[in-house]
């Protein structure tokens, strides 16, 4: 069936250094892609997306690529601020014979340092 | 602009107990779905609505039911409540074509007794 994995947590980081978060998926359609952000206390946001391979998403620094050949779209930032530190989930939707599916990942949370 | 609303916030139940939660979409959106998210994992989609009818359902048995109204606000019944039933309710709301671009209420968490 439809998944998404992404890379499991807490990862911690220095302020200013280089972030990734994995993630990677299986779908039977052609799904779109999406980071969503939960800051604390706060409800979930949509950060990126991307509709097609190849496509890049990119808001407030971060970007993600729809690679259709590894089946990945990770997120990136190049340098992170105290106030990235969130929870992070990749997800993946589209339109199937039985109407709109979506599906997230479990969440990665994020902890940077100043 | 308003943004979406669910109701209550918080709620407390005892097993084989029935629930109602509500939702009101951000103005202008016409399609609303449900969520369930379960302590430290993602969100699982429950059903999306549009046109007051269903659109998508994801893995959840019958007694997860819902509605959506002419002026696109939205309940989610569970029926039988269980003990796993315990968990963050999500609604979001969005514009028909638009499914990408979820605007996402604050919750309501259920405890299951």
């Amino acid at each position: 069936g439809d998944s998404v994995t992404q890379m499991e947590g807490p990862v911690t980081l220095s302020e200013e250094a280089f972030l990734t978060i994995n993630c990677t998926y299986t779908a039977t359609g052609y799904p779109s892609l999406f980071w969503y952000v939960q800051y604390p206390g706060e409800g979930l946001q949509l950060l990126l997306k991307a509709t097609k391979a190849d496509d890049k998403g990119s808001n407030k620094g971060f970007e993600a690529t729809y690679r259709k050949e590894t089946t990945s779209f990770h997120l990136e930032k190049g340098s992170v601020q105290v106030s990235d530190s969130a929870v992070y989930f990749c997800a993946l939707s589209y339109i199937g014979t039985g109407g709109f599916k979506t599906i997230f990942g479990a969440g990665t949370r994020l902890f940077v340092k100043a | 602009e308003t943004g979406v609303t669910q109701s209550p916030t918080h709620l407390i139940k005892t097993r084989g107990q029935q629930v109602t939660l509500r939702c009101s979409s951000q103005s202008g959106h016409n399609t609303v779905s449900w969520y369930q998210q379960a302590l430290g994992q993602g969100p699982q989609f429950i059903f999306q609505y549009y046109r007051e009818e269903e659109n998508g359902r994801g893995n959840f048995p019958p007694r997860f039911s819902g509605l959506q109204f002419p002026n696109y606000s939205s309940e989610l019944n569970v029926n039988a409540l269980e003990l796993d039933d315990s968990a963050l309710y999500l609604c979001a709301s969005s514009l028909a074509g638009e499914n990408e671009k979820l605007f996402f209420g604050s919750g309501t968490q259920l405890s299951v007794l």
